[in-house]
């Protein structure tokens, strides 16, 4: 079973941030949280990573709390093309295994 | 650099048919997998693989065989279709099974069995 909950939707107006929230309570030392997206039945595509500190990239932001217990995915500026389900995913970094355990995930609509 | 890709695109199979799904990847990538999705759901892992010549099973591996005899090959096998395995079959790569980085999708297999 997934380690993470997530609601399964939520909307966004373009142009506004989409703050997507995922909880991973029984989250252990060694595991990163990772963030996947899936457009429209494609593969799904890599978002973000990170462990404690809070991580920005071309695509979004993670922010992980101190207790390491939730996380939160910002979409800075929502637009359309942003719709898609969002997968929060947690896994050990540097095992020997690189498998990726998905949930339900959060179906982000943007609308105009 | 072509990415993932996966061959072909759409299947249609009569129950008790086998095919291969196929799957090749060109950025010298160690770690490979393959998924299944079923509709509204999240991606299940059938198989995956460390590396050529090393093979091992995910969540969701009865009906399908794999074989790594290179390192931009892995084949997944139906040997007997089912209905059950109606499905979009997705593959996988990245660097390394260590999970240093993303591991990039192809476009998916989208599989019917009648």
């Amino acid at each position: 079973d997934a380690k993470t909950t997530q609601p399964p939707s939520m909307d966004c107006a373009e142009g506004r941030a989409a703050n997507l929230p995922c909880n991973h309570s029984t989250i252990s030392g060694n595991e990163y949280v990772y963030w996947y997206r899936q457009i429209h039945s494609q593969g799904p595509q890599y978002i973000i990573h990170g462990l404690k500190n809070n991580e920005t990239n071309e695509m979004a932001s993670l922010i992980i709390t101190e207790d390491r217990k939730s996380s939160t995915l910002i979409l800075p500026h929502a637009t359309l093309r942003d719709t898609a389900v969002y997968y929060c995913i947690v896994r050990v970094y540097g095992g020997s295994q690189g498998n990726l355990i998905f949930g339900k995930g959060t179906k982000l609509s943007v609308k105009p | 650099n072509a990415g993932v890709t996966q061959t072909p695109k759409f299947q249609v199979l009569k129950t008790g048919q086998s095919m291969t799904l196929q799957c090749a990847q060109d950025m010298n990538h160690e770690y490979m997998s393959w998924y299944r999705q079923d509709p509204g759901m999240g991606l299940r892992l059938i198989h995956y693989s460390v590396g050529a010549g090393i093979t091992d099973q995910g969540e969701v591996p009865n009906g399908y065989n794999v074989s790594r005899s290179t390192t931009e090959d892995f084949p997944l096998r139906l040997l007997s279709a089912a209905p059950s395995q109606t499905s979009v079959y997705f593959c996988a790569s990245s660097y390394s099974g260590g999970g240093r980085g993303e591991q990039f999708f192809g476009p998916g297999t989208r599989l019917t069995v009648l």
